[in-house]
């Protein structure tokens, strides 16, 4: 049975700072994984889709990448903004991680 | 396209009353996801759909869920009757599944805030 882990649960930095999130996962045999974002009282907000045979994905300042063999995969935001405050989440197929909840401090 | 629409947004209700939840998935896609969403538990898969034929219910929690989808364009998560520790937050999705087990990328819609008292 697939088990996503994230890391860290939450995450407070300045404005202007490059971060990194964390997903694990236990089972590599996998199509697709999926980041996301969540705004309070918001439904999920898909940002990046990373297939199996791909390694990265980048849209804007995101980047995703993907290592199976190791079970991990991390999203790198890039000059981080107070609006990029949300939970993130990673789905595995349908399984889903608890998130980290970013807070970017103006 | 506009989405994944759900109604209601939000549902308070009494314990023991029915509860229906709605979903319009998004036009063209041949999958549909329900999950429910707690502090708790977290995102959790209740049941999803391929070409309208339930592929997979052992999220459903107990007997008193149940889902249907009558066609590619409606589905419906009934609740009946309803507890207190039902209250949560029910997304529905949809996607465009690939072969086999691709489920391709998903598109959640706004969710349904339900409140059992």
């Amino acid at each position: 049975k697939q088990e996503v882990t994230q890391i860290p649960a939450a995450l407070s930095v300045p404005e202007g700072e490059n971060l990194v999130l964390n997903c694990s996962f236990t089972d590599s045999a996998i199509y697709n994984l999926q980041w996301f974002r969540q705004d309070p009282g918001k439904g999920l907000t898909s940002l990046l889709l990373i297939q199996s045979s791909q390694r990265e994905q980048t849209s804007g300042r995101l980047n995703a990448s993907l290592d199976k063999s190791s079970g991990r995969s991390t999203l790198y935001i890039a000059a981080s903004q107070p609006g990029d405050s949300a939970t993130y989440l990673c789905a595995l197929e349908l399984v889903f991680g608890a998130g980290t909840i970013l807070r970017v401090k103006s | 396209d506009a989405g994944v629409i759900q109604s209601p947004r939000h549902e308070v209700t009494e314990m023991g009353q029915e509860v229906t939840l709605r979903c319009k998935p998004i036009s063209g896609h041949n999958s549909l996801f329900w999950y429910r969403q707690t502090m708790m538990r977290g995102l959790e898969l209740l049941i999803y759909f391929n070409n309208n034929v339930p592929i997979d219910d052992s999220g459903m929690p107990e007997d008193r869920f149940s889902a249907k989808m009558p066609n590619a364009s409606f589905s419906t998560l009934k609740i009946q009757p309803s507890e207190p520790r039902d209250s949560a937050v029910y997304f529905c999705a949809s996607s465009l599944q690939g072969d086999q087990s691709n489920t391709g990328e998903l598109f959640f819609g706004e969710g349904s805030r339900l409140t059992v008292l």
